[in-house]
Parts: structure tokens; sequence; C-alpha cells
């Protein structure tokens, strides 16, 4: 059975800070993993893609790698504002259905 | 273009009450999910339609059915609720065919918060 593990559960960084957020899983046999955004009593805003085939996908001020033979995923953020304050959770998918296994996510919080 | 849409938004029910969820979409796409979120537990998948005519058991799918009624839409019925369901309950979508490409990223609707007491 796949397992997403993100740690720490929450981070706090002063503004402007570069930072990574981390995510592995136990089975190297994924087909895509996401990476999504959730803002406190709301839904989730899907951030990045990245396929089982590639290695990175870039959207703005973040960047998402993949190595799927090691089981890991990061989510870089670079610059970090108090706006990127939320819940940043990473899902994996096994099959082409996208059905997500979901990590319990990290909750950032930014200080100005 | 509203995305992937809930209702109700909010919802208490009684223990051994019924009512459905209702979710639509109107991107095109051809799988619907429906999650439930609890504090600690993450987001787990309850059921899931593949395709239009299709639906399957996800992680953890007792006490609930589906209908896929047709492309756009995919209610979640609680037949007889009972307090362990109380949780945020999330539809989604994806897979989608555009130029060629195939599309497998998930929206997500705004959640309802149900409450069963």
């Amino acid at each position: 059975k796949q397992e997403v593990t993100q740690i720490p559960a929450a981070l706090s960084v002063p503004e402007g800070e570069n930072l990574v957020l981390n995510c592995s899983f136990t089975d190297s046999a994924i087909y895509n993993l996401q990476w999504f955004r959730q803002d406190p009593g709301k839904g989730l805003t899907s951030l990045l893609l990245i396929q089982s085939s590639q290695r990175e996908q870039t959207s703005g001020r973040l960047n998402a790698s993949l190595d799927k033979s090691s089981g890991r995923s990061t989510l870089y953020i670079a610059a970090s504002q108090p706006g990127d304050s939320a819940t940043y959770l990473c899902a994996v998918s096994t099959g082409a259905n996208s059905k997500l296994t979901f990590g319990k996510g990290i909750t950032l919080s930014v200080r100005p | 273009n509203a995305g992937v849409t809930q209702t109700p938004k909010f919802q208490v029910l009684k223990t051994g009450q019924s009512m459905t969820l209702q979710c639509a979409q109107d991107m095109n796409h051809n799988s619907m999910y429906w999650y439930r979120q609890d504090p600690g537990m993450g987001l787990r998948l309850i059921y899931y339609s593949a395709s239009e005519g299709t639906t399957d058991k996800g992680e953890v799918p007792n006490g609930y059915n589906v209908s896929r009624l047709n492309k756009r839409e995919f209610s979640l019925r609680l037949e007889s609720a009972a307090p362990s369901q109380t949780s945020v309950y999330f539809c989604a979508s994806s897979l989608a065919f555009f130029s060629g490409r195939t599309r497998y990223e998930q929206y997500f609707g705004p959640g309802t918060r149900l409450t069963v007491t």
C-alpha cells in the first residue's frame, strides 16, 4: 500500500526566505505526483503536476522535483511571501485513472 | 467556467438521517472522485468514477454510495449517517484530453462541511 509522508508537519519562516518542502512515498511505481495548496476552510488548489518520466516542473516562484527511484519529491518556493502561508499537500497516483494518495500536508507560515 | 461545484456547503444531520451531496464539473473531465478530510488523517478516497457509467470503491467506502449521473455530475449518498461521518467532503475531477494531450491534474471543489450529531 502506497504511503506518503510529509515532514515536518509545520514550518515557520521569515519573509524572503527560499524554502524546500519535502515529500516521500514508499512505492516508486508512481504514474505522477501532484502538489496542492490548501488555504484554511477552502478546497485544494493544484500547483504543479510531475509525470513519472519528468524530473521537475516550474511555475513562477515554484519548482517541484521528482526522484522516483528514491521515492522523493521537493517543492521549492523562492523568495517566500506572507501570501504563501497555507498548507501544502503532496499526492501520488499509481495509475492513469489518477486515484491519489495524499500526505498529511505541511502547514507553512511566512512571517512578515 | 465554474470548475467543480459542490452543494450544500454546510450540513448538520442527526444520527440515522440520510442525505446526498451533489457535485458537478464543467471542464469536460472524464474522472470524478469523492474524498473526506479529517484532522490527523489527511484526505482519503471514498469512491471514484473513472468514466461515465463506472464507479469503484476507494479506501473508505463503508457507509456511502455514489451515482455518476452523467459526465458532469457525481453524487455521494449517506444512507444512515453516523457521528464517525462528521468530516469535510471534497469532490474532485480530472482526466481530459486537449489537442492530443492528456491532462491528469485533479481539480477540487470547495468542500461540504458535514456534522452528524
